[in-house]
C-alpha cells in the first residue's frame, strides 16, 4: 500500500521561508507531486520531481531524494496569498495517483 | 481554468438518494481520477479510469461506481446517499498512465459540492 506522511500546519511570517517536508511508502515510483489548495478551491500543480535533486520554479522549489523516500517544498520570500494547504503526492507503477493530507501554511504579517 | 469540467457544481439531495457528477477531462487526456474531499480532510483516492478501462481503486464505498465512456468523459455514481456522504468530489485528467516525462501532473475540475441533507 502507499503511505504519505507531511506536517498538519505550518506557521510563518511574510518574507520568510518555510520548508514542507513529506515522506513517503509506496508500491513503485513514479513521480512526486505538489499541490496547492485554498480552502474550497481546486488543487493546482506547482511542483513535479521524479529524479533526485532540486527543482526550482521562481519562489518555490522542491527538493527529492527516493532513497529516503523524502521530498519537501521550500517556499521562499512568504505572500500572504501564499496562506493555504500544500499536498505532497505520489504516483505508483500502476499510474495511481495518491495525496498526503496536507499541510495547512499560515503566514502571517 | 484546468480545462477539466465537472458538473453540477452544487448538489443538495436527500438521505437514500441516487446521483451522477459528470467529469469532462482535459482534451486528449486519458486518465481520469475521482478523489472524495470532506470538510478540512484530505483528498481520499475513489477510483481511476484510463482509456475506459478501470486501472486503480482506492477505498471506494460498495454503494459508489464509476465509468469512462469511449469520449472519455466519466460518471461518478453514488447511491444510498448517506450524511457522511457530503462532501467535495473532484475529478483529475491527465495525460499520461505513469510518470517519467512531461506533462504528467494531473490538473482537477473545480469540483462537486455534494450535500445530502
Amino acid at each position: 500500500g502507499q503511505n504519505i506522511d507531511q506536517p498538519t500546519e505550518m506557521t510563518a511570517t511574510e518574507g520568510a521561508i518555510v520548508q514542507i517536508n513529506c515522506t513517503y511508502q509506496t508500491s513503485g515510483f513514479n513521480g512526486l507531486f505538489w499541490y496547492q489548495q485554498h480552502a474550497g478551491e481546486a488543487p493546482t500543480f506547482l511542483s513535479y520531481n521524479v529524479l533526485d535533486g532540486l527543482e526550482e520554479k521562481g519562489r518555490f522549489s522542491s527538493f527529492l531524494s527516493r532513497s529516503k523516500g523524502y521530498s519537501y517544498l521550500l517556499l521562499k520570500e512568504l505572500q500572504m496569498k501564499d496562506s493555504a494547504s500544500y499536498l505532497c503526492a505520489v504516483k505508483d507503477s500502476w499510474g495511481k495517483l495518491q495525496f498526503g493530507a496536507g499541510t495547512q501554511v499560515v503566514v502571517t504579517p | 481554468d484546468s480545462g477539466v469540467t465537472q458538473t453540477p457544481k452544487h448538489l443538495i439531495t436527500a438521505t437514500g438518494q441516487r446521483v451522477t457528477l459528470r467529469c469532462s477531462p482535459r482534451s486528449g487526456d486519458l486518465s481520469v481520477y475521482w478523489y472524495q474531499q470532506s470538510l478540512d480532510q484530505g483528498l481520499q483516492f475513489l477510483i481511476q479510469y484510463y482509456n475506459g478501462e478501470e486501472r486503480a481503486k482506492g477505498n471506494i464505498l460498495e454503494r459508489f461506481s464509476a465509468q469512462q465512456f469511449p469520449d472519455l468523459h466519466s460518471e461518478l455514481n453514488l447511491s444510498s446517499l448517506e450524511l457522511g456522504d457530503s462532501a467535495l468530489y473532484f475529478c483529475a485528467s491527465s495525460a499520461n498512465l505513469q510518470g517519467g516525462g512531461m506533462n504528467t501532473e494531473a490538473f482537477f475540475g473545480q469540483g462537486t459540492r455534494l450535500t445530502v441533507v
